[in-house]
């Protein structure tokens, strides 16, 4: 089936510093990429959809310039998590659309601690 | 409130015992599915259901819908304990978003 790798699985970073998450379609070209963020004992909330080839479709309340999606090429997608702030720790994770009959591929999550 | 509540939010049984979750949705969808989320990690896909299906299995699994009364439920069958996890369920209206449950934590004790 389809896999998503998601790196790093953690990383760690002072304030103000940024980080990018990578997120790879391993066997199979995804156009679309969904950045999902998720808070502790907390659901998930989509942030953004990436597309490749076009800009990134954000949801209300999420800043743009705050939280940078790059739709590089048909396999790989980013968020960047620009001048990051304490408030921003969290579990980040990328999906990539449904095949037929089966439901989204999701990687394995990015925990991010900015101290 | 969010669309897709999980029913309970916690539940602890015993090894062998069967775990029931509902889920309750707000809107018309085009599918639901439910996911497994260990401590820490990605979502695992479990199983979905469209929205013509009114019941589906997979091994332990079993799902049912009821759009009448836009509700799911997840029946894991002799539970172990290495199925304690956090599950979700999320609604799939077709080109949007998908919109996941708050989740619920099973802890399944040996």
């Amino acid at each position: 089936g389809a896999v998503v790798s998601q790196h790093p699985s953690w990383v760690i970073c002072k304030s103000g510093t940024s980080v990018k998450i990578e997120c790879r379609s391993l066997d199979f070209q995804a156009t679309t990429m969904f950045w999902y963020r998720q808070f502790p004992k907390q659901s998930l909330m989509l942030m953004a959809t990436s597309n490749e080839g076009s800009k990134a479709t954000y949801e209300q309340g999420v800043e743009k310039d705050k939280f940078l999606i790059n739709h590089a090429s048909l396999t790989l997608s980013t968020l960047t998590v620009t001048s990051a702030h304490p408030e921003d720790s969290s579990f980040y994770i990328c999906s990539a659309p449904p095949e037929a009959g089966y439901g989204y591929t999701f990687g394995s999550g990015t925990r991010l601690t900015v101290v | 409130s969010q669309q897709g509540e999980e029913d309970p939010q916690a539940l602890s049984i015993q090894e062998g015992e069967n775990a029931t979750m509902n889920c309750s949705y707000k809107t018309s969808i085009n599918n639901l599915q439910w996911y497994r989320q260990n401590s820490g990690r990605g979502l695992v896909h479990l199983i979905l259901i469209r929205s013509n299906e009114r019941e589906k299995h997979s091994g332990r699994l079993r799902v049912t819908l009821d759009t009448s009364k836009k509700s799911s439920s997840l029946l894991i069958t002799a539970s172990r304990a290495a199925d304690t996890a956090s599950y979700f369920c999320a609604t799939d209206r077709l080109s949007e978003k998908l919109v996941f449950g708050k989740g619920m934590k099973l802890t399944v004790n040996p």
